[in-house]
């Protein structure tokens, strides 16, 4: 059981370049989140998925697009890479109709944008 | 929104001795608190949670307390072990689709 797949598990951009981060579940999970972790700052939700053609927006969505085609995955775009936008990347899933339950992660995906 | 506040942000102990790392929320809706245990280079595990119908949960050496009045919680782990060091997170949960993060603690264990 692979859980939650991330990739790439690293990636350098130059400013204005655009890239998708990619993000797999196998666990039949509704409910997807991608987070950015920076130091002090712990880790902020950017867009978060209910189920399959439905998204919204977290706390920092600014900068980034999601779209939900499938219960599996749930990918990240960066239009336009800005470095402020150098960070680590997580996705994570859960199930159980998304209310209290747990939230399983992926390895992360490090970004520097340059 | 919810916010959580973490403390302290590291923690150095010896091998044997307790640690203890306390979170406040603001949102008194939030009824859902996970802990979870960030290993280098390795994605949060969750390690532990407590619902706000519940005042402790123990599982092995470590425990959850919630205080729903005063808005804290914290987590316990007993007769620390070098395989605990890693960055723990609390986290609240007032809606079905957010979770808030705290910012973390270091816990460094000590030989």
């Amino acid at each position: 059981n692979a859980g939650v797949t991330q990739t790439p598990k690293f990636q350098v951009l130059k400013t204005g370049q655009s890239m998708t981060l990619q993000c797999a579940q196998d666990m039949n999970h509704e409910y997807m989140s991608w987070y950015r972790q920076d130091p002090g700052m712990g880790l902020r939700l950017i867009h978060y998925s209910v189920g399959a053609g439905i998204t919204d927006q977290g706390e920092v969505p600014n900068g980034y697009n999601v779209s939900r085609s499938t219960t599996e995955d749930f990918p990240l775009r960066l239009l336009s890479a800005a470095p402020s936008q150098t960070s680590v990347y997580f996705c994570a899933s859960r199930g159980g109709g998304s209310t209290n339950t747990e939230a399983f992660f992926g390895q992360g995906t490090r970004l520097t944008v340059v | 929104g919810e916010n959580v506040e973490q403390h302290p942000s590291t923690l150095s102990v010896q091998e044997g001795d307790s640690a203890v790392i306390k979170c406040t929320y603001s949102d008194s809706a939030s009824n859902y608190f996970p802990w979870y245990k960030q290993e280098l280079g390795k994605g949060p595990q969750l390690i532990i949670d407590i619902r706000s119908n519940v005042g402790e949960k123990k599982d092995q050496r470590i425990a959850v307390t919630l205080n729903k009045t005063a808005k804290h919680f914290s987590l316990h782990i007993t007769e620390t072990q070098p395989e605990d060091s890693a960055v723990y997170f609390c986290a609240a949960n007032p809606t079905g689709n957010q979770f808030y993060f705290g910012t973390g603690t270091s816990l460094t264990v000590i030989p």
